[in-house]
């Protein structure tokens, strides 16, 4: 079975300084790891994903992630948070050693940033 | 950029009645799924459907629940006698290819059971 723990349901910082909202996973096979932000009233929006390759994948608005396979974690950072980062954030994986498609995804953690 | 879209974006329903929630993915995506989120906490995963039929489903998708392809575009989900627990946020998603693909989220529809 695959799953995602998201152990912090709210991060707060403040605008300028850097983020980190913290996921780590399990599966049976190789992990294709995703991120995704929800804004009130919104669907999921995908940020960026690792499947193969570079520990540190980069994406949308300026948010990158570091996959780190002995602590089974992928963590979402940015250097410098903005107000407009708020939001809800949640980690999602896929498991490819096992036939289904199914995404699993976690608690989510509410990010607020403060001026 | 191409959207999934999804109707309503608000159904209010009486206990026991059958509701038809619908969605166009992304005309070349190949793989659909529903999912639920329930006051803004996880998303639970329901069904994900690829060539006309269910590839996975979890253990929220009884028989009360089904989902169809009518026409080629539209991709619904049905539950036939909703419960007062069946209230909750339903996205609908879909990806080009499978396991490495994101998904592509709807803006979902509000479901209220009364």
């Amino acid at each position: 079975a695959q799953s995602v723990a998201q152990p912090e349901d709210q991060v707060n910082v403040a605008e300028g300084n850097p983020l980190t909202v913290k996921c780590t996973y399990s599966v049976s096979g190789n992990p294709y790891l995703f991120w995704y932000v929800q804004y009130p009233n919104r669907g999921l929006q995908f940020l960026l994903k690792y499947i193969t390759g570079d520990n540190l994948v980069k994406g949308s608005y300026g948010f990158e992630a570091e996959f780190n396979k002995s602590q089974t974690s992928f963590h979402l950072k940015k250097p410098s948070a903005l107000v407009s980062d708020s939001a809800l954030y949640f980690c999602a994986v896929r498991d490819n050693g096992n036939a289904g498609n199914m995404l699993t995804f976690g608690g989510g953690t509410r990010l607020m940033v403060k001026p | 950029e191409p959207e999934v879209t999804q109707t309503p974006s608000h159904q209010v329903t009486q206990m026991g009645q059958e509701v038809i929630l619908r969605c166009v993915p992304i005309s070349n995506h190949l793989y659909f799924y529903w999912y639920r989120q329930i006051l803004g906490q996880k998303v639970e995963f329901l069904v994900s459907f690829y060539n006309n039929e269910i590839s996975e489903k979890s253990e929220i998708f009884d028989d009360q629940f089904s989902v169809e392809r009518p026409d080629g575009s539209n991709f619904t989900l049905k539950i036939r006698s909703t419960k007062l627990e069946d209230s909750a946020m339903y996205f609908c998603a879909s990806s080009y290819r499978s396991l490495n693909s994101p998904l592509h989220f709807g803006n979902g529809t509000r479901l209220t059971v009364t």
